[in-house]
């Protein structure tokens, strides 16, 4: 299994709070991806970068933001969270060569924001 | 913008029989990867096959083949012989060859395998 760790696995919290997740890799990857998956929308991306401190937007990217200081972290920061941002949170890693390398994925975080 | 569509949101059927997943995408890119990523109850992301668009022959894992119909945008998944491990939810998954290597996912398909 490719070395991915996710912190935390599970976190309950409050409307207006910001909030943090980590994304841990040992495989020295360049590309780095978070995800979000909700009921009937599938896995849908929200920043991915692609070295260190060079990340860009996804397709859900309002709301999050995300930082890249070293190869192996990725984080993602809801600045102020809302009800709408409960969801499970993916991350992961990518290789750029050969090409047609498949993501690997970590094993998610259950974000709920009540 | 590319977008992919599964448009069964569950299915059901009993051991040892076949079942196929239906995926379609719709793009305006000549090359491409397609995938398809099977979650069990566990939440893990796990490759099942993927299918490069260049190529003609369609993918083959063991008990997992696709149907690639370019021209048709068509990237189905057969499970032949299904088992009581292959519950779990299955996304196809498109991505371009160029830049960064995202994946757009359709909805999921909750595929049931009876016993």
């Amino acid at each position: 299994d490719a070395g991915i760790t996710q912190s935390p696995r599970h976190k309950v919290t409050e409307t207006g709070t910001p909030v943090t997740l980590r994304c841990h890799q040992t495989e020295n990857h360049r590309y780095m991806y978070w995800y979000r998956q909700d009921p009937g929308h599938g896995l849908r991306l929200i920043h991915y970068s692609y070295g260190v401190k060079d990340t860009d937007k996804g397709e859900v990217s309002d709301g999050y933001s995300v930082s890249r200081s070293k190869t192996e972290d990725f984080l993602l920061t809801l600045e102020s969270a809302t009800s709408s941002q409960t969801s499970v949170y993916f991350c992961a890693i990518s290789e750029s060569q050969p090409f047609n390398q498949p993501q690997h994925f970590g094993d998610g975080t259950r974000l709920s924001i009540l | 913008a590319q977008t992919v569509t599964q448009s069964q949101p569950e299915m059901s059927v009993q051991e040892a029989e076949t079942v196929t997943l239906s995926c379609t995408y719709d793009t305006s890119e000549n090359n491409y990867y397609l995938f398809w990523y099977k979650q069990p109850p566990s939440r893990q992301m796990i490759l099942v096959i993927r299918q490069e668009a260049y190529k003609q022959q369609n993918a083959t894992e063991n008990r997992f083949s696709v149907n690639f119909q370019k021209a048709a945008k068509s990237f189905s998944l057969k499970i032949s012989d299904s088992q009581l491990g292959d519950t779990a939810m299955y996304f196809c998954a498109f991505m371009k060859l160029q830049g960064a290597q995202k994946l757009v996912f359709g909805q999921g398909t909750r595929l049931t395998i009876n016993p």
